[in-house]
């Protein structure tokens, strides 16, 4: 899988967007863009995933480059749960085995 | 609720121990993986099994062990406990291979 690199930490006010950037410049083209996030020491939980198009739904929005290097996630409207750590994950179903390889992920506060 | 569900939530036994967590994916899915996530090594995967059948392996010391059930329940078996395997463990499933994983809330182990 390709490795991600992703901010430690970051704040956003709440109410605001709140963009948390990745890098992946080795993700080969068969890798989705995977992100999760983890409240406190609750389960992670999925946000959203994309290949090479941008992807929306009801909690995010992926924007991801078009040399497929680096994406952005987009929390349009950030409240106080939206604070927790967010993890970018590359990777592809390969052999037809699966499993997702956890960074540091960043650390969002959103402040009041 | 992600449907995944995890029991015990709690367990708490002593070095040398046996114990056995048991993990109930959402209705259709086929895959399940457990995760392990410690203080100092974070979020990582331990096995997948898919349909019953051993798909992939991770970090998974020899004295674990896991399987997947013909009704697709999974269990992870953690035999002559060390102080270094309190963690939280937590069980994913998917409908397939590529699909967003779905965590459980995790069971919390501590050897005492």
């Amino acid at each position: 899988d390709a490795k991600t690199t992703q901010p430690t930490s970051m704040d956003c006010a709440e109410g605001r967007a709140a963009n948390l950037p990745c890098n992946h410049s080795t993700i080969s083209g068969n890798e989705y863009v995977y992100w999760y996030r983890q409240i406190h020491s609750q389960g992670p939980q999925y946000i959203i995933h994309g290949l090479k198009n941008n992807e929306t739904n009801e909690m995010a929005s992926l924007i991801i480059t078009e040399d497929r290097k680096s994406s952005t996630l987009i929390l349009p409207h950030a409240t106080l749960r939206d604070t927790a750590v967010y993890y970018c994950i590359a990777g592809d179903s390969g052999a037809g085995s699966y499993q997702l390889t956890f960074g540091k992920g960043t650390k969002l506060s959103v402040i009041p | 609720d992600s449907g995944v569900t995890q029991t015990p939530k709690h367990l708490i036994t002593a070095t040398g121990q046996r114990v056995t967590l048991r993990c109930s994916p959402r209705s259709g899915d086929l895959s399940v993986y457990w995760y392990q996530q410690s203080l100092d090594q974070g979020l990582q995967f331990l096995i997948q099994y898919y349909n019953g059948e051993e798909r992939a392996k991770g970090n998974i010391l020899e004295r674990f062990s896991a399987q997947q059930f013909p009704d697709l329940h999974s269990e992870l078996n953690l035999s002559s406990l060390e102080l270094g395997d309190s963690a939280l463990y937590f069980c994913a499933s998917s409908v397939g291979f590529g699909e967003p994983q779905h965590f459980g809330d995790g069971t919390r182990l501590s050897i005492l």
